[in-house]
């Protein structure tokens, strides 16, 4: 099975900082990875799909890259409704596979 | 107006059974695969099986295969989740989802969360 690897695990930052989110995969996945925002209690909701393609509704503050192995999430400017825990997903090979999430906190 | 709407968690002794369904309305599962996603207590999200849009081709976590079965009612547009011989561990929040291949795969809609709880 292909392991993702996400870092870090826990982020504390402000509102306004740049965050980036990285995602390691144990294999080659091209570009098929998304990413998710959840919130306690909440179903995910997409991001980013094909690795760097923002879906239709995300905020534009929110952006992807990455090929291959490493794969990034970016928030540019971190608004409050943000916090949140972040998830990304390879989409390559079955069985699908999550990466452990990161929690974005206030600091 | 895209909707899954889930029902049939529940309380259930180790060992036993307990289907889930998701209706989907606003599309038809006749074109769109479908996930199962759960999530435990405090823990991450975890792909648990997919069904696609096809209605044959399957594919299962190994921690659930041959105890899970993913089916489909198109009459109804109803997926299904039968779990058997279930176990403490899988006590968890499951999500149903639609796969979007225009999407490389990844997914739009979720339903709302049921949990299940294995416990005697």
């Amino acid at each position: 099975d292909i392991q993702l690897t996400q870092s870090p695990s826990f982020l504390s930052a402000s509102v306004g900082d740049r965050v980036t989110i990285t995602c390691r995969a144990s294999q080659v996945i091209s570009k098929y990875v998304a990413w998710y925002q959840q919130k306690p209690g909440k179903a995910p909701n997409l991001l980013i799909y094909g690795a760097s393609t923002l879906y239709s509704g995300a905020p534009s503050r929110f952006s992807g890259g990455g090929f291959g192995t490493e794969f990034t999430l970016t928030i540019s400017s971190l608004q409050p409704e943000d916090f949140a825990i972040y998830y990304c997903q390879q989409l390559n090979t079955y069985p699908l596979t999550f990466g452990g999430g990161t929690k974005v906190e206030i600091k | 107006q895209v909707l899954l709407v889930q029902s049939g968690g529940g309380v259930v002794q180790p060992g036993k059974s307990l289907r889930l369904s998701c209706e989907a309305s606003g599309f038809s599962l006749d074109n769109y695969g479908m996930h199962w996603v759960r999530q435990a207590p405090g823990k991450g999200l975890e792909w648990v099986a997919v069904l696609w849009y096809d209605g044959t081709t399957t594919y299962y976590a190994d921690f659930v295969k041959g105890r899970f079965n993913v089916s489909r009612d198109t009459s109804k547009n109803t997926l299904y989740l039968e779990m058997n011989s279930l176990r403490a561990e899988d006590t968890a929040l499951y999500f149903c989802a639609r796969l979007d291949l225009a999407l490389s795969g990844a997914s739009d809609f979720w339903g709302q969360g049921i949990p299940v709880t294995v416990s005697s």
